[in-house]
């Protein structure tokens, strides 16, 4: 069962750049990462998805080592509005089948 | 194109009683998912189906049943509810691996 490890918490300011990095070291060859962010209340958002090198869209770029052990989303020029936490899913396989294994969560909170 | 709706939004039961959940995937996803999200354990994976099938099961009791419909829609029934089961379920659709959308959630509250 792959276990993934996140920061707890992190602050930011308005306009930086901030990187939140996950760790899966028993990620599988067909396993794919994505990041999902949440707001209170809410269903999880998804932000981004890479199975390995970088990938970037139009609100995120997801980083991912050569050995896929790890993972960093990076969220260029922060704003309050993304003050939320921050997952990262990793697709897993278990004895039922496909078991999709959430992270902890990490809470960004942006400060003005 | 209209997100994953889930009904209702708010549910109180009592110890004993059972409850369905209801989701309806975005237009064109086959696939829909079910987690369980709590303060203590996080988001957890319940199940997982395409084409009418249970295709993934999380580590869940049997009082955690669901199913999908021929145009997509899916149920979760709890059965025998106990405290522990306050929740916020939520269901989520896809078109292929990953890239799950989710729903609002349903907040289940067991009295």
């Amino acid at each position: 069962l792959a276990k993934t490890t996140q920061p707890i918490s992190m602050d930011s300011y308005e306009g930086q750049e901030v990187n939140i990095t996950c760790s899966h070291n028993n990620i599988a060859t067909n396993d794919y990462i994505t990041w999902y962010q949440q707001f209170p209340s809410q269903g999880p958002r998804f932000i981004i998805q890479g199975y390995k090198t970088k990938v970037t869209n139009e609100v995120a770029s997801l980083f991912i080592p050569a050995d896929r052990k790890s993972s960093t989303l990076s969220l260029p020029r922060v704003s309050l509005s993304d003050t939320a936490v921050y997952y990262c899913l990793v697709g897993d396989r278990s004895n039922y089948g496909q078991n999709f294994v959430f992270g902890p969560g990490t809470r960004l909170s942006v400060l003005p | 194109k209209a997100g994953v709706t889930q009904t209702p939004r708010y549910l109180i039961k009592t110890r004993g009683q059972q409850v369905t959940l209801s989701c309806s995937p975005i237009s064109g996803h086959r696939s829909v998912s079910w987690y369980q999200q709590t303060p203590g354990q996080g988001l957890q994976f319940l199940f997982e189906y395409f084409s009418e099938t249970q295709r993934n099961k999380g580590n869940f009791p049997g009082r955690f049943s669901g199913r999908q419909f021929s145009n997509s829609r899916s149920e979760m029934n709890v059965s025998t509810l106990e405290l522990g089961d306050s929740a916020l379920y939520l269901c989520a659709s896809s078109l292929g691996q990953g890239g799950w959308f989710f729903g609002p959630g349903t907040r289940l509250t067991v009295l």
